[in-house]
């Protein structure tokens, strides 16, 4: 079963604006991670959060982490067309030892030049 | 990343056909795993393993195996191809000696189409 959950599925924005996508999940986890996807291509490691912080940055990317809401937001500040991608939340389950993540469906982020 | 390379990028197969996709990687990295992933869908975990003697059944391993051969390769193999295993394949790999070893690293992915 999918563990994460992305919100929307589908975002179009102009160059330059703000790109904003949730993930919300179902169970306690260590950490959550979003990975970016080109087209047809491998994902891409962007940023982790682990369950103890609330917000991390990481040049244009900023992620927070609600565990209470058992929610997370992926911010993409000033927007480039490069940034088109399918983008994914990640999660390990607490406990669970085995370092498998559990995939969300994505948000696939149009940017248009 | 080049450094997880899949073989083959494509294929197109018949039903009841056997068919491995192969995975390499130079990262050095102890964890393999293989995923496929489904139009408008997320990854779902096929098989993992942790070393060479370890092998793990994910999610959805009915219709699949896996062999680790090395360290550094880890096949996929559909022992009777049916339609609804077309899908995109990718391989990943994860450093446990890291301090990172939640992120994985992907393959390029292989699109298999079995008609």
């Amino acid at each position: 079963s999918q563990q994460g959950e992305e919100d929307p599925q589908a975002l179009s924005i102009q160059e330059g604006e703000n790109a904003t996508m949730n993930c919300s999940y179902k169970t306690s986890i260590n950490n959550l991670q979003w990975y970016r996807q080109n087209s047809g291509r491998g994902l891409v490691h962007l940023i982790l959060i682990r369950s103890n912080e609330r917000e991390k940055h990481s040049g244009r990317l900023r992620v927070t982490l609600d565990t209470s809401k058992k929610s997370s937001s992926l911010l993409i500040t000033a927007s480039r067309a490069a940034d088109t991608a399918s983008y994914f939340c990640a999660t390990d389950e607490f406990g669970a030892g085995s370092y498998q993540l559990t995939f969300g469906k994505g948000t696939k982020l149009s940017v248009i030049p | 990343d080049a450094d997880v390379t899949q073989t083959p990028r494509n294929r197109i197969t018949k039903t009841g056909k056997r068919i491995m996709l192969e995975c390499s990687q130079t990262k050095g990295h102890d964890r393999m795993y293989w995923y496929r992933q489904d139009p408008g869908l997320g990854l779902r975990l096929i098989y993992y393993s942790f070393d060479v003697k370890d092998i793990n059944k994910g999610e959805i391993s009915d219709g699949y195996s896996v062999s680790r051969q090395a360290q550094a390769k880890f096949s996929l193999s559909l022992e009777s191809a049916i339609p609804n295993q077309t899908a995109l394949y990718f391989c990943a790999t994860s450093d446990s000696a890291s301090g990172r070893a939640y992120e994985q690293y992907f393959g390029p992915g292989t699109r298999l189409t079995v008609t």
